[in-house]
């Protein structure tokens, strides 16, 4: 089974800051894909980005970006010029597609930034 | 448009009442989900609906009783449900459910059983 660890419980960063929010997974498959969801205190889920394993690329999308390291199984967050709107908490997310049967997401513990004015 | 709609936001309900949620998403999405989640913890997920036929039930008790009616529309039938099933009550959705494409959820309704 698949697993994901997000082993910082809560984080801070300044207003216009850089911070970066790790994650790392445990798979034994090749094809898979990897997603960061925020869920700001209002409790929406929003998508932030997808990064597909077959790609040597990081995904990026404006001020966010990953760092995806497939040999450490590895797929942190890095937020740019942190916004007070980034306050929330951010799951790391795992998703294994395989034939003739659904697949399930799996969700990391989570972790709450605190974005300080 | 990405957009997976709730109702009700929130639900007051007491152990003896019957209710239901409803979600709704016109993506064309053929992948339906429900998902429980408890305050500062991750989605858990109840149950899967592919093309309209219930794939995956996560050993939810009986008195969560998930509904299809068409490839848009699910329904969450409750029925004498316990205080810790208070909970918020996530619906998402997918392109399909073999695992390609990501999901996304609807704002949630927070129950609360009394």
């Amino acid at each position: 089974a698949q697993t994901v660890t997000q082993s910082q419980p809560e984080m801070s960063v300044q207003e216009a800051e850089t911070v970066t929010l790790s994650c790392t997974y445990d798979t034994s498959e090749n094809n898979y894909y990897l997603f960061w969801y925020k869920q700001p205190p209002s409790r929406q889920m929003i998508l932030v980005i997808r990064q597909e394993a077959y790609k040597q690329q990081n995904a990026t999308e404006n001020r966010f970006s990953v760092n995806f390291q497939k040999a450490a199984k590895s797929f942190s967050l890095k937020i740019s010029d942190s916004q007070l709107g980034d306050t929330a908490m951010y799951f790391c997310a795992f998703l294994e597609p395989y034939t003739g049967a659904n697949s399930k997401l799996t969700f990391g513990k989570g972790i709450t930034l605190s974005v300080r004015p | 448009d990405t957009e997976v709609t709730q109702t009700p936001k929130h639900l007051v309900m007491g152990m003896t009442n019957k209710k239901s949620l409803k979600c709704e998403q016109h993506m064309g999405h053929r992948a339906m989900y429900w998902y429980k989640q408890k305050a500062k913890k991750p989605p858990e997920l109840m149950f899967v609906y592919s093309y309209e036929k219930l794939s995956i039930n996560e050993s939810v008790p009986s008195r969560f009783s998930p509904e299809c009616p068409n490839s848009s529309l699910l329904n969450l039938h409750l029925h004498a449900l316990q205080p810790e099933d208070s909970a918020l009550y996530l619906c998402a959705s997918s392109q399909d459910g073999q695992g390609f494409y990501e999901q996304y959820f609807g704002p949630g309704t927070r129950l609360t059983v009394t």
